[in-house]
């Protein structure tokens, strides 16, 4: 089966600094890569995702970036700020024949003010 | 529009008793799952609904967990009995066929 590292496992940046998540993926047939942000005491939630059909997708001040080949994915936080300290999970899974989502480990993400 | 309703939010309960937890997926969706999520990692799926029938069970362990849903709307997630080991966070997700998967707050899940 699938399986998806992510590093790091926690990341604590300055107010207003660009955070960088990491994530690789085992299956070369994964084609849908998505981000979640889980806040303390709620479910993850969906921030962005890609498809394998785009190189780069940009969302306001979140962006991700998907290398098929080298099969890696990352998740890009510019200008952040307090509310962005969460747990950032990245999942890949082959869509639409596999609704099945693999997760990452998940990165712990705190900035400081 | 409400979001996916899972209760009780927190259970304790001692080793070998049984212990329910319930969903409620968003209004229309098609497709529920149950997750289980261990401290410091990430879900991982153990149950996949289509309307009322489960597609994908490969994942519960099915000597002690058991699933339904009833009429293809809510469902219910049981362990019977429980071990220490199962102690984690019981996440329910809903989606609209292969589209977005929405999560509930999640039941978090104490084995004494």
């Amino acid at each position: 089966g699938e399986n998806v590292e992510q590093h790091p496992s926690t990341l604590s940046v300055q107010e207003g600094d660009s955070a960088v998540i990491k994530c690789t993926y085992s299956d070369s047939a994964s084609n849908y890569f998505p981000w979640y942000k889980q806040e303390l005491g709620k479910g993850p939630q969906l921030i962005i995702d890609i498809r394998s059909n785009v190189g780069e997708k940009k969302d306001q001040r979140i962006a991700v970036t998907l290398n098929k080949t080298a099969k890696h994915f990352s998740l890009h936080i510019t200008e952040t700020q307090p509310e962005d300290s969460a747990v950032y999970f990245c999942a890949a899974s082959i869509f639409p024949n596999d609704y099945k989502l693999s997760f990452g480990a998940g990165t712990t993400v705190t900035v400081r003010a | 529009e409400a979001g996916v309703v899972q209760s009780p939010r927190y259970k304790i309960i001692e080793k070998k008793q049984p212990v329910a937890f319930w969903c409620n997926p968003i209004s229309g969706h098609n497709t529920l799952y149950w997750y289980r999520q261990n401290l410091g990692q990430g879900p991982e799926l153990l149950i996949r609904y289509e309307n009322e029938e489960a597609v994908d069970d490969s994942q519960l362990p099915k000597d002690r967990f058991s699933a339904e849903r009833l009429k293809g709307v809510d469902s219910t997630l049981k362990i019977q009995p429980a071990e220490l080991g199962d102690s984690a966070v019981y996440l329910c997700a809903s989606s609209l066929s292969a589209n977005e998967q929405f999560f509930g707050p999640g039941t978090r899940l104490t084995v004494l």
